[in-house]
């Protein structure tokens, strides 16, 4: 099992540019978050899917955040365009939907905007 | 609103001591809390949550509704334990069903001298 995969690890883009990470979840898991995790700060919830529908989403940009998981399992988050504020650690995150359940993280996305 | 406080951003102790590492809540119902932990280059992972009161790597936590409090302690003190920790709460935000919410406090950098 290799866990919660997300990619890329690394990613270095000029401002304006759009953004775009990728997370696939835990098989079998219906809850998918992305956090947002600033250098020295726990992480901040960007939004919540269960399954295919984002249940939570009031902490997301919608300005210039997105994100979809279509057939609730893979998930995309992109940024358009990415400012220089937006550099962070976007980490995704997957459990099953019981509330006391465990929430499994993957390596998460370290965005750099220049 | 629900929020976790972690008062300590670093805490550095000598091997064999006690640590404790303190977390509060805000919460008007019943929350789940957890402890997580990030160790150096490893992604982010659950330590132990309060509902199993159990002890994982020596580590325990008490949730104390009168004082809103879920500290961490460890009798003695390992160098291998140095690592983030986050304390993390589940609380259902609209009345039950499956619209929760996981809120991370900012975490303590936890470092264990020889």
């Amino acid at each position: 099992e290799a866990g919660v995969v997300q990619s890329p690890r690394y990613k270095i883009i000029e401002k304006k540019q759009p953004v775009a990470f990728w997370c696939n979840p835990i098989s079998g898991h219906n809850t998918l978050y992305w956090y947002l995790q600033n250098l020295g700060q726990g992480p901040e919830l960007l939004i919540r899917y269960e399954n295919e529908e984002a249940v939570d989403d009031s902490q997301l940009p919608k300005d210039r955040f997105s994100a979809e998981r279509l057939k609730g399992v893979d998930s995309t988050l992109k940024i358009q365009p990415a400012e220089l504020g937006d550099s962070a650690v976007y980490l995704c995150a997957s459990s099953a939907e019981r509330t006391d359940t465990e929430a499994f993280f993957g390596q998460g996305t370290r965005l750099t905007v220049v | 609103a629900q929020r976790v406080t972690q008062p300590e951003k670093l805490l550095s102790v000598f091997k064999g001591a006690p640590v404790e590492l303190k977390c509060n809540y805000s919460y008007s119902g019943s929350p789940e809390l957890f402890w997580y932990v990030q160790y150096s280059r490893q992604r982010l992972q659950l330590l132990l949550r309060h509902i199993s009161r159990e002890s994982i790597k020596g580590f325990t936590a008490d949730l104390n509704k009168g004082e809103t409090s879920f500290h961490l302690k460890k009798p003695f003190a390992q160098e291998e334990d140095s690592a983030m920790y986050y304390c993390a709460l589940i609380g259902i935000v609209d009345g039950g069903g499956s619209n929760y919410k996981l809120t991370f406090g900012k975490g303590t950098l936890l470092t264990v001298n020889p």
